[in-house]
């Protein structure tokens, strides 16, 4: 079956513009996350949605960075007025959901965003 | 709030021989345990899960995991290594979900550069 897709793979901004980065989790998924990874460390929690609720957003940096899932499938990462800080790999993620299948992620390819 | 260390930024091994990647976790309760692999420009795949029970867990690929309480740890071990398991290995743990719904999102160690020699 079809795994996690996000699109695009690679994206380069310059700074100060808005760029919006777009995870489909796998179908039936309740519960999908969204993950920052730097280069060389490991995966940073960001938000966390069960549906279209947006439960957990305290790992998001700024409030210059925001998330949606208006219909509890697709969701879209958005960062407007990109710095060059934001550069990293943005992974997405999916589960289940509910209690511990929760944990039990299934991570997207994730996107490389380069801010010049 | 959790942490994960894995002490050993990169690890050579050659093809063959057997191979730990250590892991130790901070966590007030029983955490869930997760290893994953990541491979150059790919997504990170799930090798193994621990949640409750036997505490040796087997996985994808030939690879298991023991869950130590007393040491914190829960180790990934392979008995051969083959070439294609060079990669980048991340050990997670899961906090338990808060009452009244939401969750935290799973906290990575910085991971295990694995190199494999012929």
């Amino acid at each position: 079956g079809a795994g996690v897709s996000q699109s695009p793979r690679y994206k380069v901004a310059k700074r100060g513009q808005d760029v919006a980065l777009r995870c489909d989790p796998i179908s039936g998924h309740v519960s999908l996350f969204w993950y920052q990874q730097a280069l060389g460390q490991g995966p940073e929690f960001l938000t966390y949605f069960q549906n279209e609720a947006q439960l957990d957003k305290s790992g998001l940096p700024s409030d210059r960075f925001f998330a949606e899932r208006p219909e509890g499938s697709v969701s879209t990462l958005k960062i407007q007025r990109t710095q060059q800080e934001d550069s990293a790999v943005y992974l997405c993620a999916s589960s289940l959901g509910a209690g511990r299948l929760t944990y039990e992620q299934y991570f997207g390819p994730g996107t490389r965003l380069t801010v010049t | 709030a959790q942490s994960v260390t894995q002490p050993d930024i990169h690890i050579t091994v050659s093809e063959g021989a057997s191979l730990e990647l250590r892991c130790n976790y901070s966590y007030g309760a029983t955490p869930y345990l997760f290893w994953y692999v990541q491979s150059p420009g790919q997504g990170l795949q799930l090798l193994l899960k621990y949640f409750s029970g036997d505490t040796l867990v087997q996985g994808i690929k030939g690879f298991e995991a023991e869950f130590k309480r007393s040491q914190s740890s829960f180790n990934l071990r392979k008995p051969s290594v083959h070439w294609s398991d060079a990669a980048e290995y991340f050990c997670a743990v899961g906090a338990r979900a808060r009452r009244g719904g939401g969750a935290d999102g799973l906290t990575f160690g910085k991971g295990t550069h694995l190199i494999i020699q012929p």
